[in-house]
């Protein structure tokens, strides 16, 4: 089984903090997608990174796809209230033919 | 504003009703899910239509039965649930199924808000 672990499970920080979250697996994966999903609401799609290596920017959201695909970061830069949610990443799978999600990391900032 | 709508936003419903969640997109995409989420957990996949033909079917018990009516419509209809059925339900579309081989067509997902659904 296929396993996309994210890390931390939780984070709690004041607003203008900086914070990195991490999205790891045994497994390789042909694409890594990130979501933020707020309360009461489906996920968003943030940002798709394909290539081995891959750095995509997003204003403050820095995302990374690790070189051997199979491992991902967000990182926040000056985080603001803003930002609180479900944050998930789900991994492209050749070997199932489906996306892969995984266990998510829930970021609280306070004002 | 999402372009997925999801009907009702909220289902109180018996174990022994018959229910139906309600799916619509127009973005002309052609696979529509079904996830099931409970709290604070990630969602999990439970149907997959790819042009409205089902594609994928995640072993879900037969009392959750799905129906592509048209490439805009997905539809989820309930029947003798449990209430550990109690979860989110999350309807979302994409352009096509992900072909996850190449890294091209990566699938990516367009939810609705999702339906709350409350089985007592």
């Amino acid at each position: 089984t296929q396993l996309l672990e994210q890390s931390p499970q939780f984070l709690s920080i004041q607003e203008g903090e900086n914070l990195t979250v991490y999205c790891n697996s045994s497994s390789v994966f042909s694409s890594l997608q990130w979501y933020r999903q707020e309360p009461g609401e489906g996920p968003v799609l943030l940002v798709t990174v394909v290539t081995g290596g891959e750095v995509k920017k997003l204003k403050r959201l820095t995302f990374q796809f690790g070189d051997a695909r199979k491992d991902s970061s967000l990182h926040i830069t000056a985080a603001q209230p803003g930002d609180t949610g479900l944050y998930l990443c789900a991994g492209g799978s050749q070997s199932t033919d489906k996306l892969i999600f995984g266990t998510g990391t829930r970021l609280q900032v306070f004002p | 504003d999402t372009e997925v709508t999801q009907t009702p936003k909220h289902l109180v419903m018996g174990m022994t009703n018959k229910k139906s969640l309600k799916c619509e997109q127009h973005m002309g995409h052609r696979a529509m899910y079904w996830y099931k989420q409970k709290a604070k957990k990630p969602p999990e996949l439970m149907f997959v239509y790819s042009y409205e033909k089902l594609s994928i079917n995640e072993s879900v018990p037969s009392r959750f039965s799905p129906e592509c009516p048209n490439s805009s419509l997905l539809n989820l209809h309930l029947h003798a649930l449990q209430p550990e059925d109690s979860a989110l339900y999350l309807c979302a579309s994409s352009q096509e199924k992900g072909v996850f081989g190449t890294g091209r067509n990566t699938g990516e997902l367009f939810f609705g808000e999702g339906s709350r659904l409350t089985v007592l």
